[in-house]
């Protein structure tokens, strides 16, 4: 079973508008950590929120927030007031903490997100 | 504050041939963890090391091995390369062993390796 699933594989937002990037993810860790990361096609990727699984509320950083649903295991990130450069690639990622010190991402495949003018 | 670099931008090789991709991590950061992604796809991790030893790895078979080196920069190995290596070769740093917060690694802008 996939660890980390994005349903999305394109997303089409107006400039200012909202948008909702879809991410669920399976683990049995009771400790773990869930990360976006949006990659331009430069191919760098820029980290953009994180969640803990034990913290009690939502992520926000900026323009971006983290809808973390627990029971659901989504961690779906929203972006407010879609800009022109938000156009790239976004993927969700988990660290499972039982893994000890290896720090490992597990990445699902991405939202291809397109910001229209 | 310097942050990842990764040389060479882009690289083509034949397959059989072997491949050094080299990483020079954000300053302060003593752990370099490598990921493959192909086109299309969500990068996937092929290793970490935490102050000069391996410290885990993912799914890549033994021909693809790596170093760490005193001042925290890598190098990612690849022998009797194979079509499928082709993809985005990614490095990525954090500091403490990715123990503390912030826990987020920090992406080099990758090596494009195509093998033909």
């Amino acid at each position: 079973a996939q660890k980390i699933t994005q349903t999305q594989p394109g997303m089409f937002v107006q400039e200012k508008e909202a948008v909702t990037l879809d991410c669920t993810y399976d683990t049995s860790d009771p400790s773990y950590g869930l990360f976006w990361y949006k990659q331009p096609s430069s191919g760098e990727m820029i980290f953009l929120i994180y969640q803990g699984s034990y913290d009690q509320q939502n992520a926000t950083e900026g323009r971006y927030s983290l809808n973390f649903q627990k029971a659901r295991k989504s961690a779906n990130l929203v972006i407010s007031a879609s800009q022109l450069g938000d156009s790239a690639m976004y993927f969700c990622a988990m660290r499972e903490n039982s893994g000890g010190s290896n720090y490992k991402l597990t990445f699902g495949k991405g939202t291809l997100l397109t910001v229209n003018p | 504050e310097t942050g990842v670099t990764q040389s060479p931008t882009h690289l083509i090789k034949t397959r059989g041939q072997q491949v050094t991709l080299r990483c020079s991590s954000q300053s302060g950061h003593n752990t370099v963890s490598w990921y493959q992604q192909a086109l299309g796809q969500g990068p996937q991790f092929i290793f970490q090391y935490y102050r000069e030893e391996e410290n885990g790895r993912g799914n890549f078979p033994p021909r693809f091995s790596g170093l760490q080196f005193p001042n925290y920069s890598s190098e990612l190995n690849v022998n009797a390369l194979e079509l499928d290596d082709s993809a985005l070769y990614l490095c990525a740093s954090s500091p403490a062993g990715g123990l503390t917060l912030p826990y987020e690694q920090y992406f080099g802008p990758g090596t494009r390796l195509t093998v033909t």
